[in-house]
């Protein structure tokens, strides 16, 4: 299977904890998003790199946040000090850029709940 | 930044049934794209259909169909002879041409009735 794989499918965690979730991409895909899901709500956009460059992030990506991408392949999302605010569906999607719509492909996300 | 509404939370249709899922987005941009994702449940999101807002015809993918009104700023998506496996939450999203971030609505569940 070639398409976006994340790691861990669930994760259960004690507020104050950290986590760390990874997302490995489709193999030629150049960009990499990270999502945050709540229910009932759309994807909300955390950030995006280009290869290994992080060029954009939101607001909602707090200090606590942060987000690699070391060799412009896999990609690690981890939260530190967790609250039970971030208690979501965390998305992964890649995609080629090379001009046009260039769609998303999603992975299955990471769901973490913060207890 | 930009907005886009799905004003329909639920929707229901009968089993091979057409129903029309209705979005609406908010730009002063003239070049941009136009997606519908399927989410089914427990599932990872896949891409339904696409329309690149400087094509003037509707995109069509097999039984799904949009109705893109630019002047309006409208992009439905119609689904044709529903199926079981339709069933799903549909989300509309919108990419500046120019911008790397999508924007997504907050969805819409379909439901089929056999």
């Amino acid at each position: 299977d070639t398409g976006v794989s994340q790691n861990p499918r669930h994760k259960i965690t004690k507020r104050g904890q950290n986590v760390t979730f990874r997302c490995d991409p489709i193999s030629e895909h150049n960009r990499l998003y990270w999502y945050r899901q709540t229910l009932g709500q759309g994807p909300e956009f955390l950030t995006y790199f280009q290869n290994e460059a992080q060029l954009e992030k939101s607001r909602l990506l707090s200090d606590r946040f942060s987000a690699e991408r070391p060799k412009g392949s896999f990609s690690t999302l981890e939260i530190q000090r967790t609250e039970q605010g971030d208690s979501a569906m965390y998305l992964c999607a890649s995609s080629l850029v090379a001009g046009g719509p260039y769609e998303q492909y999603f992975g299955p996300g990471t769901r973490l709940t913060v207890t | 930044a930009q907005t886009v509404t799905q004003s329909q939370p639920e929707m229901s249709v009968q089993e091979a049934e057409t129903v029309t899922l209705s979005c609406t987005y908010d730009t002063s941009e003239s070049d941009y794209y136009l997606f519908w994702y399927k989410q089914p449940p427990s599932r990872q999101m896949i891409l339904v259909i696409r329309q690149e807002a400087y094509k003037q015809q509707n995109a069509t993918e097999n039984r799904f169909s949009v109705n893109f009104q630019k002047a309006a700023k409208s992009f439905s998506l119609k689904i044709s002879d529903s199926q079981l496996g339709d069933a799903a939450m549909y989300f509309c999203a919108y990419r500046s041409g120019r911008g790397n971030q999508f924007y997504f609505g907050t969805g819409t569940s379909l439901t089929v009735i056999p």
